[in-house]
């Protein structure tokens, strides 16, 4: 157990639809990463979020979005959902010191988009 | 769980023996690289790490070697146990810490 939570563990919906994916990090990390891993993309970097502000962008559509709330839980909205979207969303969050150190994965969110 | 990659490589080794498996990565300017494994149905879990100024570096039952003139990475895992079975991936330091995967190899271990 990395302890990192997300939530919920799957979910199904239909085309055009929105969802949110939610994550809390491991106590007292500062840093949230959001990563997709698709079939045929592999894991992929999203975005990250530092203390409540955004660090870092990936290759995030606009369609896609995501905050830090002020207890460092995360969510990542999905918007207008395309059958491409299907894939496992996973948070992972790092320590708030310098440099880089091992970023903790949680189970992910497996999202179906039928 | 599901299983994610397919159409990953495949690594078949028995039971005991060594493994080897290899990454190359892209940035010759990243300084940080580390192996993760996935098991089915689970996130990536971190194996160990290197820095860019170091060759090797050895943990319990695993040895990761870095060579930087080629721009390409190794795990290698001793005595592979059947808990070993995973997929394997390497990732790059991409810049404010973001990770950069690979693509990923999967291991079989067969009694």
């Amino acid at each position: 157990d990395s302890g990192v939570t997300q939530t919920p563990k799957h979910l199904i919906t239909a085309t055009g639809q929105r969802v949110t994916l939610r994550c809390s990090p491991r106590s007292g990390d500062l840093s949230v990463y959001w990563y997709q891993q698709s079939l045929d993309q592999g894991l992929q970097f999203l975005i990250q979020y530092y203390n409540g502000e955004e660090r870092a962008k990936g290759n995030i559509l606009e369609r896609f979005s995501a905050q830090q709330f002020p207890d460092l839980h995360s969510e990542l909205n999905l918007s207008s959902l395309e059958l491409g979207d299907s894939a496992l969303y996973f948070c992972a969050s790092r320590g708030g010191g310098g440099g880089v150190d091992e970023q903790f994965f949680g189970p992910g969110t497996r999202l179906t988009v039928l | 769980g599901e299983s994610v990659g397919l159409h990953l490589p495949t690594l078949s080794v028995q039971e005991g023996d060594n493994s080897i498996i290899n990454c190359a990565y892209s940035n010759s300017a990243s300084d940080y690289f580390i192996w993760y494994k996935q098991e089915s149905g689970k996130g990536p879990q971190f194996i160990i790490d290197i820095r860019s100024n170091m060759d090797k570096r050895q943990g319990q039952r695993v040895t990761v070697l870095l060579n930087k003139t080629v721009k390409h990475l190794s795990l290698q895992i001793a005595a592979t146990q059947p808990g070993d079975s995973a997929v394997y991936f390497c990732a790059e330091n991409g810049g404010y810490n973001k990770l950069i995967f690979g693509a990923g190899t999967r291991l079989a271990v067969h009694p």
